[in-house]
């Protein structure tokens, strides 16, 4: 069974700046998808950035961008020029493409405070 | 179409009645999955639909829980005989394996809001 876990139960980062979120993942797997959502107070999980797993470029969506290392089983979540509406729950999560059905799991979460 | 909805919000319930939730998934999107997630935690995965299938089930969803999905629309979520551990929030969520639509399944799912289940 995959398992994926965040070691910072929280973060916080000033208005502007950078802030690194960690994820590390265990599986046996070489196909599989990672993702990132955020889960703002209203409780609504939202797609922050996924990455395939058998692509080597590391995704960037606008202000969020990922380091995959695949080796090392790690994807990590990076948030440059960090907003007061970036403050969320942020979870990391696994999909396996070798596997039917879909589904995610999550890690624990890291709460993300935003500074002004 | 507005995304994932998820009725009722909350729901406080006193230990050992049943209750039920529905969600009503992207209308276009074949798969609905059904997630809990308590305090502090990721969500947990619980059940899954393909249409009107219900395809997976994890060894979470006791017997007292029972999920269906009548016509590949709609899902319900029932859990009978309630219990102070099943207090948590309860996550709807759908994606489509067909092609051409929006999320397809290799990607991740539009979730609802979740509905809060607390058992006093």
């Amino acid at each position: 069974a995959q398992t994926v876990t965040q070691s910072q139960p929280e973060m916080s980062v000033q208005e502007a700046e950078t802030v690194t979120l960690s994820c590390t993942y265990d599986t046996s797997e070489s196909d599989y998808y990672l993702f990132w959502y955020k889960q703002p107070p209203s409780r609504q999980m939202i797609l922050v950035i996924r990455q395939e797993a058998y692509k080597q470029q590391n995704a960037t969506e606008n202000r969020f961008s990922v380091n995959f290392q695949k080796a090392a089983k790690s994807f990590s979540l990076k948030i440059s020029d960090s907003q007061l509406g970036d403050a969320a729950m942020y979870f990391c999560a696994y999909r396996s493409r070798e596997t039917s059905g879909s589904r995610l799991t999550f890690g624990e979460g890291t709460q993300l405070t935003v500074n002004p | 179409d507005t995304g994932v909805s998820q009725n009722p919000r909350h729901k406080i319930t006193k230990r050992g009645q049943n209750v039920t939730f529905r969600c009503d998934p992207i209308s276009e999107h074949n798969r609905l999955y059904w997630y809990r997630q308590t305090l502090g935690q990721g969500p947990e995965f619980l059940t899954y639909f393909q249409n009107e299938a219900q395809l997976e089930k994890s060894r979470l969803l006791s017997d007292r829980f029972s999920a269906e999905r009548p016509k590949g629309s709609f899902s319900t979520l029932e859990i009978q005989r309630t219990e102070q551990g099943d207090s948590a929030m309860y996550l709807c969520a759908s994606s489509s394996t067909l092609p051409g639509q929006i999320f397809p399944a290799n990607y991740g799912y539009t979730f609802g809001s979740g509905t809060r289940l607390t058992v006093v």
